[in-house]
């Protein structure tokens, strides 16, 4: 158990609906990212957030957004979804994860979402 | 842009045995962190190693070493004595020293036959 939480484990939701994926970092973790793992694309780096603040952004799509709260749980919003938006999302936790260090970062159990 | 190679789809192994998973890396950076994450049929992703580019020494953790070689942008994983809860995907990834997200290679399923 890394100590990072997601919530739901399991989404199954229609085409052109909106998601909200949740994640707990571990106690004293100020940095929050979020994966994308799926089959064609593979593990994919979606952004960053460090004590509530976007640090870094990847190959996010405009549809998705996220924040990350005061007590530091972060959420990831997925709207209008397609069938491609299927995938594992995984949402990971590092102490700091600053521009001036790179930590390791320790991963929740992921969020599995089905769009039909 | 930062790229990770693992160039064995999948391996096999048998128990008891030794068996090594490579991965390469491109980066024009000096500094940076290497890692071995394993990815059982749970899909937790587990930290299995982590390497500093700046360490000459190899790091282990119990049965599990790499071989890293700063020059060639090799970075391979040897499990010892293997046993059947080894069995995972294996992702090897790479992480800038002021970076943030971490770049994963494909993937080696590896399989430990009994």
């Amino acid at each position: 158990d890394s100590g990072v939480t997601q919530t739901p484990k399991h989404l199954i939701t229609a085409t052109g609906q909106r998601v909200t994926l949740r994640c707990s970092p571990r106690s004293g973790d100020l940095s929050v990212y979020w994966y994308q793992q799926s089959l064609d694309q593979g593990l994919q780096f979606l952004i960053q957030y460090y004590n509530g603040e976007e640090r870094a952004k990847g190959n996010i799509l405009e549809r998705f957004s996220a924040q990350q709260f005061p007590d530091l749980h972060s959420e990831l919003n997925l709207s209008s979804l397609e069938l491609g938006d299927s995938a594992l999302y995984f949402c990971a936790s590092s102490v700091a994860g600053t521009r001036f260090v790179a930590d390791t970062q320790y991963f929740g159990p992921g969020t599995r979402l089905t769009v039909l | 842009a930062q790229t990770v190679t693992q160039s064995q789809p999948e391996m096999s192994v048998q128990e008891a045995e030794t068996v090594t998973l490579s991965c390469t890396y491109d980066t024009s950076e000096s500094d940076y962190y290497l890692f071995w994450y394993k990815q059982p049929p749970s899909r937790q992703m587990i930290l299995v190693i982590r390497q500093e580019a700046y360490k000459q020494q190899n790091a282990t953790e119990n049965r599990f070493s790499v071989n890293f070689q700063k020059a060639a942008k090799s970075f391979s994983l040897k499990i010892s004595d293997s046993q059947l809860g080894d069995a995972a995907m294996y992702f090897c990834a790479y992480v800038m020293e002021y970076g943030n997200k971490l770049v994963f290679g494909a993937g080696t399923i590896l399989r430990v036959k009994s």
